[in-house]
């Protein structure tokens, strides 16, 4: 059982660059969700998914794209870019009925 | 809206010194309250949470009283170790979303 995965751990972009982070649950989690963590900020909402299907805005979400075609998986797309997207991104998982959440260990995004 | 609000960092304690990190909330409705552990490098961890008032959260230590009447959820330890120097979070569950305070780094040297 490895809980949460992401890849990759690090990434260097240059602007204007778009990337995928891979998140994978192995915990037949129907919630699933991105934060990003910013000094000073704590974790802010990105975008999450209540099930296969179904995606839905965050606090945070320009810049940003998000899809659920399975239960395991949620990548997180970034399409063009820019430097106010450096920051390291979590995904996290739970239990629809469950209010106990399971992050992943992190990607630690820099774009130059 | 809901939000959480901790005590800013970050903190410095000598080994086995006594812990408080301060944390209140504002919610619309019932909310569940949690605190998070991240280590250097690593994901967060649900380190103890409580469901509803009066409930006290323990683990590893680590206690945090769920207090309605002044909507606040304090973290505490009686005696930290070297081991406990993480950054800790403050959360909010409330109709299936989560708020997080801004984290508060502590650091204990021996």
């Amino acid at each position: 059982n490895a809980g949460v995965t992401q890849t990759p751990k690090f990434q260097v972009l240059k602007t204007g660059q778009s990337m995928t982070l891979q998140c994978a649950q192995d915990m037949n989690h129907e919630y699933m969700s991105w934060y990003r963590q910013d000094p000073g900020m704590g974790l802010r909402l990105i975008h999450y998914s209540v099930g296969a299907g179904i995606t839905d805005q965050g606090e945070v979400p320009n810049g940003y794209n998000v899809s659920r075609s399975t239960t395991e998986d949620f990548p997180l797309r970034l399409l063009s870019a820019a430097p106010s997207q450096t920051s390291v991104y979590f995904c996290a998982s739970r239990g629809l009925w469950n209010n106990e959440q399971f992050f992943g260990p992190g990607t630690r995004l820099t774009v130059l | 809206g809901d939000s959480v609000t901790q005590m800013e960092g970050p903190v410095t304690l000598s080994e086995e010194a006594f812990l408080t990190i301060n944390c209140t909330y504002t919610a619309t409705g019932y909310p569940s309250l949690f605190w998070y552990v991240q280590y250097p490098g690593e994901g967060l961890q649900l380190l103890l949470k409580a469901t509803k008032a009066d409930d006290k959260g323990s683990n590893k230590g680590f206690e945090a009283t769920y207090r309605k009447e002044t909507t606040s959820f304090h973290l505490e330890k009686g005696s930290v170790q070297v081991s406990d120097s993480a950054v800790y979070f403050c959360a909010l569950s409330d109709n299936g979303q989560f708020y997080f305070g801004t984290g508060t780094s502590l650091t204990v040297i021996p």
